[in-house]
């Protein structure tokens, strides 16, 4: 099983400033990495697919990038409605593993 | 616009079953892969299930196997997981996603869940 850890489980940022988050996998998952947003209440919502690729819906101030092993989220320029938890996915081997979260809270 | 619905979440007793539907509209259902993800209250996201678009495979998470089944109705653009011998642990919020592709790739629609208790 690819075991997906992200860091830190908790981000505090300012309003405007930049987020950078973590996932790395136990073992290649080449770029078969995905980034979901999940805000209260409300269903997960695929945000980067492929490791860098934007999802339909969401602005470019959300890039991903890595490959393999590493893998980055980074928000730029945070707006009031990018806090919310980030979970990384990983869809190249079963079973299909998420990380732990990342919460981005207001500073 | 692709949509998916959840239901038969409830209470349900330790050792008892429950069958969840979904409900998908918008799409072809066929053409793609479906599964069930679940979050436990509080916790993160756990991977339940994931059935082909034919409905030949199937994968189950070691934590449900033998457990649970996971099926679909085609002709009804229906998903299913019949869920036996539930434990306390299995309680959380059940969400229907479609996968982008059928051999494989992220979920990239989400239902809005159901909740699953499993108590006494």
């Amino acid at each position: 099983e690819t075991m997906m850890t992200q860091s830190p489980a908790t981000l505090s940022v300012s309003p405007g400033e930049r987020a950078t988050l973590s996932c790395r996998a136990s073992q290649s998952v080449k770029r078969n990495l995905a980034w979901y947003q999940q805000k209260p209440g409300q269903a997960p919502r695929l945000l980067i697919y492929d490791a860098s690729t934007r999802a339909t819906g969401f602005p470019a101030r959300f890039s991903g990038s890595g490959s393999g092993t590493d893998f980055t989220l980074t928000i730029s320029g945070l707006q009031s409605e990018d806090f919310a938890i980030y979970y990384c996915q990983q869809y190249n081997s079963w079973p299909l593993t998420f990380g732990g979260g990342t919460k981005v809270e207001i500073k | 616009e692709v949509q998916l619905l959840e239901s038969g979440g409830v209470l349900v007793q330790p050792g008892g079953s429950l069958r969840l539907s979904c409900a998908a509209s918008g799409l072809t259902f066929s053409n793609n892969a479906m599964s069930w993800v679940r979050q436990a209250p509080g916790q993160g996201l756990e991977y339940v299930s994931v059935i082909s678009g034919s409905g030949d495979n199937t994968y189950y998470a070691d934590s449900v196997k033998g457990r649970f089944s996971i099926s679909r109705d085609n002709s009804k653009n229906m998903l299913y997981l019949q869920m036996n011998s539930l434990r306390a642990e299995d309680t959380a919020v059940y969400y229907c996603a479609k996968r982008s592709r059928d051999n494989g790739g992220p979920f990239d629609c989400w239902g809005q869940g159901t909740l699953v208790t499993v108590s006494s």
